[in-house]
Formats: C-alpha cells, sequence, structure tokens
C-alpha cells in the first residue's frame, strides 16, 4: 500500500519567515496530493491540494510543489503569521479497485511560529 | 449549516461495551470515510463507502463495522471496545468516487475507554 513521509516533524520560524515542509510518497500511481491544517482539538482543513498533472499551485502565501518522478511534494508557506501554527499533514491518494478511495496521511508537522 | 456532522462529540465508556457514532453530510456527496487519529496524532483510514461498495483497511479490527442508512449517513459501530480503540474518530465525505475529489472532514468524536 501508499506510505507517505513527512518531515520535520516540528518546525519552528520567526515570523514573517518562510516554513517549508516535505513529504515523499511510495506509490506512483497515486494522483492527488491534498494538505491539511489542523489546529488544536479541531478538525483538519483542507488549505491546498495538487494533482499529478500539475507540478506547482499557489494560493496567496501558499504554494504546494509536486515532482512525480521523484514521488516528492513540498508545502510552503510564506510570511508567515501566528495564526498558522497548527499542525500540518500531507497525504497523498489511495488507488483501490472498488473506486472508492481514501487517502494516506503522512505524520503532521507540528508548525510554531515565533512572534 | 454544517456540512460533515458528527455525534456524539465526546464519548467515554468502559472497556467491553458496544458504542456507536454516527456521521452525516449535507453535502450531496457520494463517497464517505472513517479515519482513525491516535494519541500521536496519526490519521489512517479506517474505511471508505460509496453507495455501491464497502472498501475496509485491513489493519481495521472486524470489532468495527461502518453501516450506511443512506447516502446522507455513514454510522461507525464498535463492538467489545478495548483500550487500544481510545482516539479521535473522524468522519469525512468527498464528491464522486475518483482519487481526485477533495475531503471535507467532521468536527471528530473524541473516544476514551477506561
Amino acid at each position: 500500500g501508499e506510505n507517505v513521509e513527512q518531515h520535520p516533524s516540528t518546525l519552528s520560524v520567526q515570523e514573517g519567515d518562510s516554513a517549508v515542509i516535505k513529504c515523499t510518497y511510495s506509490d506512483s500511481a497515486s494522483n492527488y496530493f491534498p494538505w491539511y491544517k489542523q489546529e488544536l482539538g479541531k478538525r483538519p482543513q483542507l488549505i491546498i491540494d495538487i494533482r499529478s498533472n500539475v507540478g506547482e499551485k499557489k494560493d496567496q502565501r501558499i504554494a504546494v510543489t509536486l515532482n512525480k518522478t521523484a514521488k516528492h511534494f513540498s508545502l510552503h508557506i510564506t510570511e508567515t503569521q501566528p495564526e498558522d501554527s497548527a499542525v500540518y499533514f500531507c497525504a497523498a491518494s489511495i488507488r483501490s479497485g472498488g473506486g472508492a478511495d481514501g487517502l494516506t496521511f503522512g505524520k503532521g508537522t507540528h508548525l510554531i511560529i515565533q512572534p | 449549516d454544517t456540512a460533515v456532522s458528527q455525534t456524539p462529540k465526546y464519548l467515554v465508556t468502559q472497556m467491553g461495551n458496544d458504542k456507536s457514532i454516527k456521521c452525516e453530510q449535507n453535502l450531496g456527496h457520494d463517497t464517505m470515510y472513517w479515519y482513525k487519529q491516535d494519541s500521536k496524532k496519526f490519521l489512517k483510514i479506517m474505511f471508505s463507502y460509496n453507495n455501491k461498495e464497502l472498501i475496509i483497511n485491513e489493519t481495521v479490527p472486524n470489532r468495527f463495522s461502518p453501516k450506511s442508512p443512506d447516502k446522507a449517513h455513514l454510522n461507525l459501530h464498535i463492538n467489545s471496545l478495548e483500550l487500544g480503540d481510545s482516539a479521535v474518530y473522524f468522519c469525512a465525505s468527498s464528491q464522486g468516487l475518483r482519487t481526485q475529489e477533495t475531503q471535507y472532514f467532521g468536527p471528530g468524536t473524541r473516544l476514551l475507554v477506561l
């Protein structure tokens, strides 16, 4: 099955600096790579996603890059703000023969924005 | 206006009991899921279900069984609860059957088995 590795497990950056979180996946058939943000005690919420036919996608301060050859994708947050502090999860789609698919998640990165 | 809702929010119970968690989505989605988030925050899929097929993660004990009375609901039944079942359980849904659909999560049910 799919295996997703995420690094680092904890990332502390100064407010205003950039943060980068990296993930690798094992199943070359995966074709959908979302990123979720989870604040303490809350549900995971989608912040950005990328599909396998695209190499990069940007939404304001957030960008994601995908390298299908290397099976690697990254989340970039620029001009970090205190409200960016949370746990971030990368994920990759699981293909199953039945057509109903789920996500394999990385273990999460605790992003801490230092004032 | 809640898109994906779960009840109860908290569930405290004794080992050996049987319990259920309910999930409802009002998005008109075709596929629903159950995920387990353990104490280390690791999110793992348990089931995915559309109106035709249930896909079970093979690591899930058969004490766990999803039941879908209709397309908008996917409930999770757990028999003979064990201490290791303590976790946060998230329901999610997505539009169709394909892998590239965005999944929307419910608020989670915090289960504590004593």
